[in-house]
């Protein structure tokens, strides 16, 4: 089945404390991207990739590392989370960039005390 | 800059029809997408035009007026199911971000 994995879904951890979204798709797309949704501001984009190797700042970037070493995967890394990124992060992919239709996984609902 | 802007809310009853505007301003327009999200869930996508006029599928149709920068969904025969929020977004194209309307939670009721 053609799909977006994020793991883990639920996430409570400490201020300052490292940790790793996992982002995989099984689709081969080119194209990946992280987003956070908040209420009342919708969904911003925080990284996103057009290619293996190649990453780029979204509009949201500050706090969050992105790497993609291979084409399926593209972690999100919080270095030393805040309570500001608690949030519902979602992952994303699309064949190459340009395409019309995003795919997204189930969402990582994080909460930073 | 880049922005979309739609309504927050949209109250319609079991049946009608529902119509979500979206107007853009954006610096290059590639089309307009929309999504779906029920509450908690993953976006799923709707509908994408391109080109000015109506995109119908089943019971939702898109309209896009690239002159007017608008668009807008729209429900017919309305189901409990189709509470949820929808989302307007501007593809990557080339700038390879993706921009998205803060969204419209539509509540169907009995």
């Amino acid at each position: 089945e053609a799909q977006v994995t994020q793991n883990p879904r639920y996430l409570i951890t400490v201020t300052g404390k490292k940790l790793t979204v996992t982002c995989s798709q099984n689709m081969n797309h080119e194209y990946m991207s992280w987003y956070r949704q908040d209420p009342g501001l919708g969904l911003r984009q925080i990284y996103y990739s057009m290619n293996v190797e190649v990453t780029d700042k979204g509009d949201v970037p500050e706090g969050y590392k992105v790497s993609r070493k291979e084409k399926r995967n593209f972690p999100l890394i919080l270095e030393s989370p805040s309570p500001n990124q608690t949030s519902l992060y979602f992952c994303a992919s699309s064949p190459q960039v340009g395409a019309t239709e995003a795919f997204f996984g189930q969402g990582t609902r994080l909460t930073v005390v | 800059g880049q922005s979309l802007e739609q309504p927050s809310e949209v109250t319609a009853v079991e049946g009608a029809i529902v119509q979500i505007n979206c107007t853009y301003q954006t610096s290059g327009f590639y089309g307009l997408s929309w999504y779906q999200q029920h509450d908690g869930g993953a976006p799923t996508f709707l509908s994408y035009n391109a080109l000015d006029g109506l995109e119908e599928t089943g019971r939702f149709s898109s309209f896009l007026s690239r002159s007017d920068s608008y668009g807008y969904l729209l429900l017919q025969e309305l189901q409990m199911k189709d509470s949820a929020s929808y989302f307007c977004a501007v593809p990557p194209g080339n700038t390879g971000k993706l921009i998205f309307g803060q969204g419209t939670t539509l509540q169907v009721k009995p």
